[in-house]
This record gives C-alpha cells, structure tokens and sequence, in this order.
C-alpha cells in the first residue's frame, strides 16, 4: 500500500487545455514537495509546500497544500507540449528526514 | 556547480552476479541517500549517510545490499548476490544540510539482473 496515493496515472491532453494532478494520503506530513523527472535523468526539483492551506505558482504550475497536511495538488494552465514529463509528488517527515513519493503521473502533451 | 552524478548509468549482468554502484554527491553536501524505484512501483528510500556515518538504513531490503560511504565524499552501494527482484533505477540524492534541504538526484543507474 502506497502512502502517498497519485492520480490520475497517466493524462494525455491537447496544447492549451488544463490539467490537474492530485496527491493524497493518510498521513500527515511536514512539507510536501513536487518533482519533474525526464527520461534519463533523475527527478528535479519544482516547489515545495510546507504551510497548510499553502499555495505557490510558478509560471502556468499551481501547487496547493491541503488544510490538513495530507493531501497536495498541481494545476497546470494551458499545457504546452514542453509540459511533458513524469510529475512525482514526495512528501517529507521531519522524524525520519527522508522522502516518501507517490508512483508519478506521466504527462502528455500534444502539439 | 557539478551535479550529482553516477555510475555506471546502466548496468546488465546476471543473477548471483555482484554489481557495484557508485554516487558522487555534490561537492560539500553532507548527506547522501540513496532511493530505488523497481519497475511499477513508486521511489523508495533506501538508506541515508550524514558525512561517512549511516544516519537511516531503514529501507534496506536485505543484507544482500552494502553501502558505503568511506571518507565521506563518494558512496558505493554493492548487491551481491543480485537477485531479479533487484532489478530497477537506483536513484542516489545528496543534500548540504539534513533537515527539509533540497536534495538534489542524479540521473540514476539502471540495473537489470537476468
């Protein structure tokens, strides 16, 4: 049983439309971060949430953290084909200073 | 400021056969982890160094897994024997400062036992 859940797993689009990711769990955790992993390479780092309730964009990308500290989600504002790429949400607990991630949603954009 | 970077990036040998993988951090960072992600299924948290020191080697799956981090710059995670099940991408992340620093991932190190 994954403790961070992501959906959908796959999300296939057309250029311009918006696209959400969702993670969520039954833990709580201290931060939660969002990565971006290309093939071939490892995952790179986009934002992280640490504030309930928190919300950051960056460029089209809205991340948001939920009240509780469970659950987190990234909205991408018309997608462009360079959007593409596998989205890994991992979540942080300061006890045990290591990452937990979800199983990624692979996302494709097309031109 | 070089990455983290690792070797080799792909490695195919067979089962029972061992198989070192090597990490270099980023120059000064202290801590070094090591994930995996198996075919399928989500990353997960392998060990943790702070300097040469293992700080967490909780998600070690078995004793057939050796890391090392001697001088507390580059890591070396040794599987022998290699079993199928090992096969996967072994990720290695180091970090300048435990807590919630930024760790920042190498490109991984495909492994394939056959």
């Amino acid at each position: 049983t994954q403790l961070l859940e992501q959906s959908p797993q796959f999300l296939s689009i057309q250029e311009g439309e918006n696209l959400t990711v969702y993670c969520n769990s039954s833990s709580v955790f201290s931060s939660l971060q969002w990565y971006r992993q290309e093939p071939g390479e490892g995952p790179v780092l986009l934002v992280t949430v640490v504030t309930g309730g928190e919300v950051k964009k960056l460029k089209r990308l809205t991340f948001q953290f939920g009240d509780a500290r469970k659950d987190s989600s990234l909205h991408i504002t018309a997608a462009q084909p360079g959007d593409t790429g596998l989205y890994l949400c991992a979540g942080y607990k300061a006890a045990g200073n290591k990452l937990t991630f979800g199983g990624g949603t692979r996302v494709l954009v097309k031109p | 400021e070089a990455g983290v970077t690792q070797f080799p990036s792909h490695s195919v040998i067979e089962k029972g056969q061992t198989v070192t993988l090597r990490c270099d951090p980023i120059s000064g960072h202290d801590n070094l982890y090591w994930y995996r992600r198996v075919m399928g299924k989500e990353i997960k948290f392998l060990l943790h160094f702070v300097k040469e020191s293992k700080q967490d080697e909780s998600g070690m799956p078995n004793n057939r897994f050796l890391a090392e981090r001697t001088g507390g710059t580059y890591s070396t995670l040794k599987v022998q024997p290699a079993e199928l099940e090992d096969s996967g991408v072994y990720f290695c992340a180091s970090s300048r400062q435990g807590s919630e620093d930024t760790q920042y991932f190498g490109p991984g190190t495909r492994l394939t036992v056959l």
